[in-house]
């Protein structure tokens, strides 16, 4: 089946620290993988995104590769900053077919920084 | 502005009344989709479509139903609602490209005493 399985929170962080929270995955086919990132009172927005192996998605400051051998899609910040305050999603869109409709998501990090 | 739009964006009901939570958007997508977030349990979606009259489940179906009469509108209908629907619902939508971003509206809290 698909699933994503990403790392817990909350994660407080200090300003200009270093981010990394987990994601790992499970899919059928060659899925397509993305970090979306909620603010507070707000819908999501698509932070980056990745389409195929070694692919690496980046925007803001953050990063993430697609690594295929270990199922993996962390995402990376090397310096946090205040407004950096969020929910974060990691989520999946199964390779083709009928399942191009679905997106799975990981249940959602909190990163609270602080100045 | 290309957006997708939800209506209400605050709803406070009681069991068994029906409703309709709206869902426009204006970019032409083919995909449209529901989500409900709860603390804990991330977004979880409830029914997508894949373009007009073509509806499938997701993986929270149940007391739910949709229908997608025209490309621009996705309902979202709650015959008869109950307690543990209370949630925050979002809509998105995207194009038919694979790798589409999802473009997610505001999204519509909803409450059912």
């Amino acid at each position: 089946g698909n699933s994503v399985t990403q790392m817990e929170g909350p994660v407080t962080l200090s300003e200009e620290a270093f981010l990394t929270i987990n994601c790992t995955y499970t899919a059928t086919g060659y899925p397509s993988l993305f970090w979306y990132v909620q603010y507070p009172g707000e819908g999501l927005q698509l932070l980056l995104k990745a389409t195929k192996a070694d692919d690496k998605g980046s925007n803001k400051g953050f990063e993430a590769t697609y690594r295929k051998e270990t199922t993996s899609f962390h995402l990376e910040k090397g310096s946090v900053q205040v407004s950096d305050s969020a929910v974060y999603f990691c989520a999946l869109t199964p390779g083709g077919g009928s399942t191009l409709g679905r997106l799975y998501f990981g249940r959602g990090t909190q990163l609270t920084v602080w100045p | 502005e290309a957006q997708v739009t939800q209506n209400p964006r605050y709803l406070i009901t009681v069991t068994g009344k029906k409703l309709t939570v709206t869902c426009s958007q204006n970019m032409n997508h083919e995909y449209m989709s529901w989500y409900r977030q709860d603390p804990g349990l991330g977004l979880r979606q409830i029914y997508y479509s894949m373009n007009v009259e073509v509806t499938d489940k997701g993986d929270v179906p149940e007391g739910y139903k949709v229908s997608r009469k025209e490309k621009r509108n996705f309902p979202l209908i709650l015959e008869s609602p109950s307690p543990n629907q209370t949630s925050l619902y979002f809509c998105a939508s995207r194009g038919q490209r694979e790798g589409y971003e999802q473009y997610f509206g505001p999204g519509t809290r909803l409450t059912v005493t």
